[in-house]
C-alpha cells in the first residue's frame, strides 16, 4: 500500500526567509511525487513533480523540491518566502508499480508567511 | 486558456434532495477525476473515468454517482445528500494515469441544510 505523511500541520515562517514543508511517502516500488498548492476556496495547483531522473526538482513560483530515496522523503523548498504564499501544500504519491493506484495526498501542511 | 470548469462553485441542497454537480474541461483529457474534500482536508478520490470506462473507489458510498456522457463533460450526483456529505467536491482531469499531472477545477462546495 503507498501513503503519504506531512507532519506538520503549520508552518510558519517570516517573509523573505527560506521555507521548508515536509513530506515522507512509502511505496513498494520507486515513486511518482507530486506537490499541490491550494487557496482559500480554489481547486488545487499543480507545482511540481518528480518522475525520474535529477533529484532537485525545479517548479512553478520559484518552488523546488528534492527527491531523497533513503529518507523517502521529498520535501518543498523555496530560498525566500512571500506573503503570498501562504496556503494549503499537499503532497501527493503514486505508485506506478500498482496500476490500480491512484494518487494518495497527504493531510495538507498550511503555511503562514508573515510580513 | 484550456482549463477545468465546474459549476456551480456553491450549491445548497436539502436534506434528502438529489443534487448534480457538474465538470466541464477544454483540455481533451481522457482521464476525469472526482474528489471529495472536508475542511482543508486531504482529498479523497470518489471515482474517475478513464475514457468511458468508470472506476469506483472501494470505500466510495453507493449515494454517489457519475456520469460522463462525452469527453468534456462529468457529472456528479448525489441522491439523498445527508448533512455529512456536505464538503467541497473537486474535479481534475488527466491526460491519462500514473505520472501524468491532474489539473483541478475550483471547486464546489456543497452545503446540505
Amino acid at each position: 500500500a503507498q501513503s503519504v505523511a506531512q507532519p506538520e500541520d503549520q508552518v510558519n515562517v517570516a517573509e523573505g526567509n527560506p521555507l521548508t514543508v515536509k513530506c515522507t511517502y512509502s511505496v513498494s516500488g520507486n515513486p511518482y511525487l507530486f506537490w499541490y498548492v491550494q487557496y482559500p476556496n480554489r481547486g488545487l495547483q499543480f507545482l511540481l513533480k518528480y518522475i525520474t531522473g535529477d533529484n532537485l526538482v525545479k517548479g512553478s513560483y520559484g518552488f523546488e523540491a528534492e527527491f531523497n530515496k533513503s529518507q523517502t522523503s521529498f520535501h518543498l523548498k523555496k530560498p525566500s518566502a512571500l506573503v503570498s504564499d501562504s496556503a494549503l501544500y499537499f503532497c501527493a504519491v503514486r505508485d506506478p508499480n500498482n496500476a490500480g493506484n491512484m494518487l494518495t495526498f497527504g493531510g495538507g501542511t498550511r503555511l503562514m508567511v508573515k510580513p | 486558456d484550456a482549463m477545468v470548469i465546474q459549476n456551480p462553485r456553491y450549491q445548497v441542497t436539502q436534506f434528502g434532495k438529489p443534487v448534480t454537480l457538474s465538470c466541464s474541461q477544454t483540455l481533451n483529457h481522457n482521464v476525469m477525476y472526482w474528489y471529495q474534500q472536508k475542511s482543508s482536508q486531504a482529498p479523497k478520490l470518489l471515482f474517475h473515468y478513464y475514457d468511458k470506462d468508470f472506476n469506483n473507489e472501494a470505500d466510495t458510498p453507493d449515494n454517489f454517482q457519475s456520469r460522463r456522457p462525452n469527453t468534456s463533460f462529468c457529472f456528479l450526483d448525489i441522491r439523498s445528500p445527508g448533512l455529512g456529505d456536505a464538503a467541497m467536491y473537486l474535479c481534475a482531469t488527466s491526460r491519462k494515469t500514473g505520472e501524468e499531472t491532474q489539473y483541478f477545477g475550483p471547486g464546489t462546495r456543497l452545503l446540505v441544510l
